[in-house]
């Protein structure tokens, strides 16, 4: 069955700190590629997208991701957290294996300590 | 203003009681989508509709119905609401030519089945 899987329910790191949050999918062909954030009490917002070319995406609000055919992942990074950057995180995958609709993992919900 | 707009934002109410979401949207998309977000689930796909004439079932239909009034409009319904029913609903629009275009997100609904 199609899945997207973020590892980690909960990250927290330091105001400044490097992050990375996960993401993987379980299928092989060419998938487009989703990280959307979600703030306190709001909908949520597109960060970056993948579908084709470059692997590095860059996105919005200093973050970047990598697509990473060989490990079926999409990993979210930054290279130095800051409080505002306190959500839920949610990749999603969309192929026509996926009936062409977009299938989100269960979010990452980042704390950032002070 | 918001370009996706959701009524009410929150709503508590009892088993078996009919209820309404609504959903408007100023973007001028084709595509509108209603999703559940659940702890621990991420958002799963309700219904959606690619037109107003066009109405497709998602991941977990069951127990809701849909109605796109106009472009601008789709209400999702719950007939009889169960307090498995409770959680964050959201409301999303996209551009149409692909099913991958990014999607724009109301603020959501919080609706309590008691």
């Amino acid at each position: 069955a199609q899945s997207v899987t973020q590892p980690d329910i909960h990250i927290t790191v330091s105001e400044g700190a490097s992050l990375e949050l996960r993401c993987n999918y379980s299928y092989g062909a060419t998938p487009y590629l989703f990280w959307y954030v979600q703030s306190p009490g709001q909908g949520l917002q597109l960060l970056l997208k993948y579908f084709s070319g470059d692997t590095l995406v860059q996105g919005i609000k200093g973050f970047e991701a990598e697509f990473k055919r060989s490990q079926s992942s999409f990993n979210l990074r930054k290279p130095s957290v800051h409080w505002s950057d306190a959500a839920e995180y949610f990749c999603a995958v969309g192929a026509k294996e996926y009936g062409n609709k977009l299938v989100f993992g269960a979010g990452t919900i980042l704390r950032v300590k002070s | 203003d918001a370009d996706v707009t959701q009524t009410p934002r929150n709503r508590i109410t009892k088993t078996g009681k009919r209820i309404m979401l609504e959903c408007s949207q100023t973007k001028g998309h084709d595509r509108m989508y209603w999703y559940r977000q659940d702890p621990g689930l991420g958002l799963r796909l309700i219904y959606y509709s690619f037109d107003v004439k066009d109405i497709n079932k998602g991941e977990i239909s069951d127990g809701y119905s849909v109605s796109r009034q106009a472009q601008a409009k789709f209400s999702l319904s719950l007939e009889s609401a169960i307090p498995n029913q409770t959680a964050l609903y959201f409301c999303a629009t996209s551009e149409g030519g692909s099913s991958y275009n990014e999607q724009f997100f109301g603020p959501g609904t919080r609706l309590t089945v008691l």
